[in-house]
């Protein structure tokens, strides 16, 4: 079957570094997806991963091993407004996303 | 630049009630387009997706249907809602243009079915 797996909750501190990770199991791959969902709001497109390595977005990088099926998102000098539900999702060989269940985010002072 | 739309905000209706849940998009031809349910604190369910007018296909069999009667136009749609209906619904487009084909959320409606 196709799964998804990430952590459920993380907590971090104000200016630090944190590293969200994912592992997937997909019938086919088409790419990895980060999305940021701020409570009781949309989601909203953060990152994409289809190549091996280190994709770097400013303050917000993700990381993809193919063959481990593995993916993490690393936010670095956190900030209050980073506190959200950060969405892994997997594209399967016929372009649908499956996702997982969130991992949500709370930053403190 | 594409924006997508979706109406109403908020809705609460009585188990037994039909529903109507309208998505728009501008900005973009033959998009793919997709509606997806998110229960409280979990993730995204995928109900109905479609890459065409009139092109409908279903992920989950349940009380719910959709329609695409417009190229930019997405219905939700339920004759007799249920108490599991309730959720916060989700419209989303891509386009398969060359990749990576990310979605593009609208707003969202959160549905209370009391």
């Amino acid at each position: 079957g196709q799964n998804i797996d990430q952590p459920t909750e993380m907590t971090a501190t104000e200016g630090a570094i944190v590293q969200i990770n994912c592992t997937y199991q997909t019938s086919g791959f088409n790419g990895l997806f980060w999305y940021q969902q701020h409570a009781g709001e949309a989601p909203t497109f953060l990152s994409y991963n289809v190549l091996d390595g280190l994709e770097e977005k400013g303050r917000f990088s993700s990381f993809l091993s193919r063959s481990k099926g593995y993916s993490y998102l690393l936010l670095k000098e956190l900030q209050m407004k980073d506190s959200a539900s950060y969405l892994c999702a997997a594209m399967d060989s016929n372009y649908q996303l499956i996702w997982g269940a969130g991992t949500k985010l709370i930053i403190k002072p | 630049s594409q924006t997508i739309h979706q109406w109403p905000a908020t809705l609460v209706q009585p188990v037994g009630s039909p529903l109507s849940l309208e998505c728009t998009v501008e900005g973009t031809s033959n998009p793919n387009l997709y509606w997806y349910r998110q229960a409280a604190g979990r993730g995204l369910q995928l109900l109905f997706y479609s890459v065409g007018i009139g092109q409908i296909s279903s992920e989950v069999p349940q009380n719910l249907s959709a329609s695409r009667p417009q190229d930019r136009q997405f219905i939700l749609s339920s004759k007799k809602l249920l108490l599991s209906d309730s959720g916060f619904y989700l419209c989303a487009w891509s386009v398969f243009s060359g990749g990576p084909y990310e979605q593009y959320f609208g707003p969202g409606t959160r549905l209370t079915v009391t």
